[in-house]
């Protein structure tokens, strides 16, 4: 099984909202990752999560929360989001944070924020 | 900081024919991997290939070969036999060989394959 399963597939939230986004996957990786993607640009890091513990916050705003309950599940809480933070969040993971091991990413949740 | 470039917002192959996609990129470290990724419309990002800078030999997938120029920091990729099928965003992707390193994207290519 190398599947990345990402819940839910669309969201539609006002300004005021708490959601949460969840991804799972069950091939054993003990990496996983949050990216950003607006359309026709390129995935933007967020978060990378290592053996359960936050490894890289590349300096995201803390409307967005990242938690990793264990090691097959990734969630990301959202509250008072603007906007433009309305994108594509892909959720990706890996056997180890280490550029030798491939990233399987998930189908994304389209995220609209209104 | 690492920077990557692909030049070709845009491509368009006939079916079964050779298409190579262009990808600089700009770094200071010795060592590091770089990639090329494929996202089609509406589906998951796949790893298409991938080439550890240390391997002086190019990575080839199938119909998938890359051109590796470590001194020009070149990185093209080359899809042989273009199907329908191959139609997609392509992102040309670099990560240094340390722990916890970040995947550095291009701005993509999108390859259109017609009939």
């Amino acid at each position: 099984d190398t599947e990345v399963t990402q819940t839910p597939k669309h969201l539609v939230m006002g300004m005021t909202n708490k959601k949460s986004l969840k991804c799972e996957q069950h091939m054993g990786h003990r990496a996983m990752y949050w990216y950003k993607q607006k359309a026709k640009k390129p995935p933007e890091l967020m978060f990378v999560y290592s053996y359960e513990k936050l490894s890289i916050n590349e300096s995201v705003p803390s409307r967005f929360s990242p938690e990793c309950p264990n090691s097959s599940l990734l969630n990301l809480h959202l509250h008072a989001l603007q906007p433009e933070d309305s994108a594509l969040y892909l959720c990706a993971s890996s056997q180890d944070v280490r550029a030798s091991y491939e990233q399987y990413f998930g189908p994304g949740t389209r995220l609209t924020v209104t | 900081a690492q920077t990557v470039t692909q030049s070709q917002p845009e491509m368009s192959v006939q079916e079964a024919e050779t298409v190579t996609l262009s990808c600089t990129y700009d770094t200071s470290e010795s060592n590091y991997y770089l990639f090329w990724y494929k996202q089609p419309p509406s589906r998951q990002m796949i790893l298409v290939i991938r080439q550890e800078a240390y391997k002086q030999q190019n990575a080839t997938e199938n119909r998938f070969s890359v051109n590796f120029q470590k001194a020009a920091k070149s990185f093209s990729l080359k899809i042989s036999d273009s199907q329908l099928g191959d139609t997609a965003m392509y992102f040309c992707a670099f990560m240094k060989q340390i722990t916890a390193s970040k995947l550095t994207f291009g701005t993509g290519t999108r390859l259109q394959v017609t009939l």
